[in-house]
């Protein structure tokens, strides 16, 4: 079975851009949740999707967005960078409520 | 206030030294407690899940328990390539959303 995928592995971003982050989940699995991981911050959560429908959301800016497609598969979009936005984004999927989070090897961005 | 702490920060070992990572948790209720193991670049990798006190789940030279306020992940004559940062996630009953910890960083020197 399939992981979860996430592209592009890598991203090198100018302050100011756009971007936006692709994930497909598990084969099966309803549930997408996406993280911020930075060596000061640790695991931070950003958003969770299930069957297209943001289901929790964490305190992040208005910059931060996502959306869920009919097959599963999610994006995130960080709008207007900071660079402070230079982070591993992580993204994981889900079978159910409360069963464990698969996580991809995530999308290194960079901002400069 | 729902809070997750994993002790110690880093943990270097002899290969074939046993040890003990902590995890203590605050919340109002337990729905399940996640071991992760990550490695540099890489995504959390799923060790375990352990839902109620007195539970024990065993993976290779890994074993993790559960209390009511802490769980434990043992590590048995650990090699090399059980070097990772080892994250524990909290789901409580107040919350969707997973509490982490900070992690362990583990070193197993040969």
């Amino acid at each position: 079975k399939a992981g979860v995928t996430q592209t592009p592995r890598y991203l090198i971003k100018t302050r100011g851009q756009q971007v936006t982050l692709s994930c497909s989940p598990i084969s099966g699995h309803r549930s997408v949740s996406w993280y911020q991981q930075t060596p000061g911050q640790g695991l931070q959560f950003l958003f969770e999707y299930f069957s297209e429908t943001q289901r929790n959301k964490g305190n992040f800016p208005g910059r931060f967005s996502g959306r869920q497609f009919s097959n599963s598969r999610s994006e995130m979009n960080v709008s207007t960078l900071e660079l402070g936005d230079s982070a591993l984004y992580l993204c994981a999927s889900s079978f159910q409520d409360n069963s464990p989070l698969h996580f991809g090897n995530g999308t290194r961005l960079t901002v400069t | 206030e729902d809070q997750v702490t994993q002790s110690p920060e880093a943990l270097r070992l002899q290969e074939g030294e046993s040890s003990s990572l902590n995890c203590s948790y605050t919340v109002s209720g337990l729905r399940g407690l996640f071991w992760y193991r990550q490695d540099p670049g890489k995504g959390p990798e799923f060790l375990f899940t352990l839902y109620s006190a007195g539970e024990e789940k065993e993976k290779e030279r890994l074993k993790a328990t559960l209390t009511k306020k802490e769980s434990f992940l043992h590590i048995t004559a650990p090699k090399p390539e059980d070097s990772a940062t080892y994250l524990c996630a909290v789901h409580p009953d107040s919350n969707y959303q997973l509490i982490w910890g900070a992690g362990t960083k583990l070193i197993i020197k040969p």
